[in-house]
């Protein structure tokens, strides 16, 4: 158990619809990031917060939008779905924002199915 | 630049056997490279990683190795067991992006008992 917990585990919803997914990190750790997993793209980097601040972001569709709470938990919005977005989303936490060597502990991940 | 490539996408071993996934960059900016290991219906978990200014590092039955003017590196396992079977990604990644990672696109090993 990696001491990051995200909900749900199982979304199923229909396109054009919009989800929330939620994580919360591990104790003491101040960043949070997200990612999707999918079979044809592999594992990729969506967004980064940084106590409550975004840090980074990498191929996360305008579709798409985080945020970080103040006591650190975050959320996932995916609005206007399609079939494509059908995915493992992960997310993943470390105890800083800035230093790359920093070890990434992955949630359990929130499988999304858009019908 | 910000691709990291891997190979093989599949690879089947035999108990005690050794284990050899590939990965290549070519963002020279890089400085961190972990391996990741997801067993399925898990999140990934980091097994092992390595700084450019190291050709090797070792824990336990794993070992990456890292050629830095090849801009590769990879990582054995000996011994390779049964509870080893998972799929194996290689990731990169650099203090200027914010720590986010690029991943590879993953190896699955699955060894025979």
């Amino acid at each position: 158990d990696s001491g990051v917990t995200q909900t749900p585990k199982h979304l199923i919803t229909a396109t054009g619809q919009r989800v929330t997914l939620r994580c919360s990190p591990r104790s003491g750790d101040l960043s949070v990031y997200w990612y999707q997993q999918s079979l044809d793209q592999g594992l990729q980097f969506l967004i980064q917060y940084y106590n409550g601040e975004e840090r980074a972001k990498g191929n996360i569709l305008e579709r798409f939008s985080a945020q970080q709470f103040p006591d650190l938990h975050s959320e996932l919005n995916l609005s206007s779905l399609e079939l494509g977005d059908s995915a493992l989303y992960f997310c993943a936490s470390s105890i800083s924002g800035g230093l790359s060597t920093d070890t990434q502990y992955f949630g359990p991940g929130t499988r999304l199915t858009v019908l | 630049q910000q691709q990291v490539k891997q190979s093989p996408q599949s690879l089947i071993v035999q108990k005690g056997g050794i284990s050899i996934i590939n990965c290549a960059y070519e963002n020279t900016a890089f400085d961190y490279f972990p391996w990741y290991q997801q067993f399925p219906g898990k999140g990934p978990a980091l097994l092992i990683a390595i700084r450019p200014d190291v050709s090797e590092k070792k824990e336990g039955r794993f070992t990456i190795s890292f050629n830095k003017s090849a801009k590769q590196f990879s990582l054995h396992i000996m011994d390779s067991q049964p509870g080893d079977s998972a799929t194996y990604f290689c990731a990169a990644s650099n203090n200027n992006y914010g720590q986010n990672f690029v991943f590879g696109p993953g190896t699955r090993l699955s060894v025979l008992p």
